[in-house]
């Protein structure tokens, strides 16, 4: 139990263009899922919370409009990469929060390359 | 300002001993505490957890202690497997009901045959 899926796990893109990563819980519900990034070497950075049917939640020093969010059914939560630069260029990873204990399960992680 | 500090960046022990991971954090706050392992290019996986109210948690060969006044926690494992080998998260958070997690910088463990 608590699976949860991301796809895809590595992409390439232009700079300029926008990219979007899925995060699904597979056996489960999740009302709340969590965006990560992660930078070589350093620990997992909060992007946002994202809450099913409501906006985001963003971390301070995150951009809402390059970062969209959307969380539209229980099971499905999308980032979208907009107008991506190769400074964006990271290793995203989503989770999904099960139940009332604060135990975030996470998926495989999408590398994205911005060339 | 990092709230959950992992000290040891890496860790190197042999196979069938122990490996003891080490975490520390600041805010007291903090009432509910998780270990996660990661391999390169994975997301992390959940270990073990433990509830303040606790100060030690066992599953199997992963056992996790909390010294609230030393605001410490520390995680054993036994014995150590040429698998377990990977990066190893402390995590906190503060509240009942809370979401967020705050995670240290991690330690690389290497379980030497």
């Amino acid at each position: 139990g608590a699976v949860v899926s991301q796809h895809p796990s590595w992409v390439i893109c232009k700079s300029g263009t926008s990219v979007k990563i899925e995060c699904r819980s597979l056996d489960f519900q999740a009302t709340t899922m969590f965006w990560y990034r992660q930078f070589p070497k350093k620990s997992l950075m909060l992007m946002a919370t994202s809450n099913e049917g409501s906006k985001a939640t963003y971390e301070q020093g995150v951009e809402k409009d390059k970062f969209l969010i959307n969380h539209a059914s229980l099971t499905l939560s999308t980032l979208t990469v907009t107008s991506a630069h190769p400074e964006d260029s990271s290793f995203y990873i989503c989770s999904a929060r099960l139940g009332t204990k604060n135990i975030q399960y996470f998926g495989a992680g999408t590398r994205l390359s911005v060339l | 300002d990092q709230q959950v500090k992992q000290n040891s960046p890496s860790l190197s022990v042999q196979e069938g001993r122990i490996s003891i991971l080490n975490c520390d954090y600041t805010n007291s706050m903090f009432d509910y505490f998780l270990w996660y392992k990661k391999y390169p290019a994975e997301g992390p996986t959940f270990l073990i957890s433990i509830s303040s109210i606790k100060d030690k948690n066992e599953d199997g060969r992963f056992t996790v202690f909390l010294n609230k006044s030393a605001k410490h926690l520390s995680l054993h494992i036994v014995p150590s497997q040429p698998g377990d080998s990977a990066v190893y998260f402390c995590a906190a958070s503060a509240g009942q009901g809370a979401q967020k997690l705050v995670f240290g910088q991690g330690t690389r463990l290497t379980i030497n045959p």
